[in-house]
């Protein structure tokens, strides 16, 4: 059964750091691409950051809402990625979720998400 | 960036009843590969999104033939024929032809 875990929200204030964390199992994740989606209060969803394999050089690509101040990275023997969030904002408030791509390019399976509330 | 316009907003259906939502595109979903990245997603109450259809008229495994997606280059439909009580929920499209990927602001499905 595949399954994410996501951890390390919580309520931060604005200008500092955290770091999500998103375990994973039941499928091959040293070939997938990872990728993170944030669904804002108002139920939008915003696609992120992704992270390919390590036969494509672990190439990794962002929204530019997060560029520069976002990080994503994975430790294949861990099967996890990560989130490194830096310099956060009150508007980077989300409940966010790590998912990976299918053959078909389509985000199959999500993990329950983990929410990030940024107010001083 | 591709803006994805949903309609309508929300929808009464009865039980036993036919859906069909709208997602239309800023901009034509044909990659250069020939394949359309138009997905749909399901988010049920408390739930994460559940991928229902894969390129535009794929149904993922699992997922009943009640639900059925068509269109191309920038009008494709969602069809949910027979809706039943586990099928309410909020219900959006993605499209990852283009970067960066965007999604529909959704679609909220409501027994009458």
């Amino acid at each position: 059964e595949v399954q994410f875990v996501e951890t390390g929200g919580g309520l931060v204030q604005p200008g500092k750091s955290l770091k999500l964390t998103c375990a994973t199992s039941g499928f091959t994740f040293s070939t997938a691409w990872m990728h993170w989606v944030r669904q804002f209060p108002d139920k939008r969803l915003e696609w992120i950051a992704r992270i390919k394999d390590k036969s494509n050089n672990y190439a990794t690509d962002y929204v530019e809402s997060v560029k520069g101040r976002f990080t994503i990275s994975r430790d294949d023997s861990k099967s996890s990625v990560y989130l490194q969030m830096n310099s956060l904002k009150e508007e980077d408030t989300a409940t966010y979720y790590c998912t990976t791509q299918n053959w078909e390019g389509a985000f199959d399976y999500w993990g329950q998400g983990v929410m990030v509330t940024v107010s001083s | 960036d591709v803006v994805l316009t949903q309609t309508p907003v929300s929808l009464l259906i009865s039980l036993g009843g036919q859906a069909s939502i709208s997602c239309r595109s800023s901009q034509g979903l044909i990659h250069s590969n020939g394949n359309t990245y138009l997905h749909w997603y399901l988010q049920k109450p408390g739930q994460s999104p559940q991928l229902l259809i894969y390129q535009v008229s794929n149904r993922f495994s699992g997922i009943p033939d009640r639900f059925s997606g068509s269109g191309s280059g920038t009008d494709f439909t969602l069809k949910i024929s027979r809706v039943e009580p586990e099928d309410l929920g909020v219900y959006y499209c993605l499209q990852r032809t283009h970067n960066p990927n965007t999604f529909g602001a959704g679609t909220k499905l409501e027994l009458k």
